[in-house]
């Protein structure tokens, strides 16, 4: 099947520690893309790549990194400098031909 | 910068009822426009898009039109379903290709 996987669904992770999200596609899309979702507030882009080793901060970057090594692979990193990490993190890939970006079924991130 | 303004929810309807949910764009270029559907606990799927102005998107029942002149992108359906149920996000182009810019959300929940 072609999609987007995000992996795991859920997250559990302790105050202090770093935690990485994985997102792999293989729709052959060169654009990559991290939000974070938080109830009222929306979508909001953390990270953004438009092609392999090659990627550019969001509008809430800090506390977060990522890479691109492979076009079909853009893990996120969630740091201990991020203050607030508990969100529920989404992955898209972006096709240029019809402007349409297609999301993971997303990670449910939770503190403890 | 660019943003998104959608009408705060929830909005609550009957089954057959008419839906509209307003959305209006600030943008200094010539964005496309999308909706996008959330169902609980899964990613984004797009309902629809207008790459210009004027152009009407079209998918499942829903419709909206891109209205440069007032910079609005409103949602519409003639009878809305139970399976509606969802949260719809309008969305616009930005960074020159697919990262896109959300708006808060909307959650719409149908009753029979």
């Amino acid at each position: 099947d072609g999609g987007i996987t995000q992996s795991p669904k859920y997250l559990f992770r302790k105050e202090g520690q770093n935690v990485t999200l994985s997102c792999e596609q293989n729709l052959n899309h060169d654009a990559m893309y991290w939000y974070r979702q938080d109830p009222g507030q929306g979508l909001r882009l953390i990270y953004y790549s438009q092609i392999v080793n090659d990627f550019q901060k969001g509008d809430i970057a800090e506390g977060y990194s990522v890479s691109r090594e492979k076009k079909e692979s853009f893990p996120l990193t969630v740091t201990s400098a991020q203050k607030n990490p508990t969100a529920f993190y989404l992955c898209a890939s972006g096709d240029w031909d019809s402007l349409e970006a297609f999301f993971g079924q997303g990670t449910r991130l939770t503190v403890v | 910068g660019d943003s998104v303004t959608q009408m705060e929810g929830p909005v609550t309807l009957s089954e057959e009822a008419f839906l509209t949910i307003n959305c209006t764009y600030t943008a200094t270029g010539y964005p496309s426009l999308f909706w996008y559907v959330q169902y609980p606990g899964e990613g984004l799927q797009l309902l629809l898009k207008a790459t210009k102005a004027d152009d009407k998107g079209s998918n499942k029942g829903f419709e909206a039109t891109y209205r440069k002149e007032t910079t609005s992108f409103h949602l519409e359906k003639g009878s809305v379903q139970v399976s509606d149920s969802a949260v719809y996000f309008c969305a616009l182009s930005d960074l020159g290709g697919t990262a896109l810019i959300f708006g808060k959300g909307t959650t719409l929940s149908v009753s029979s």
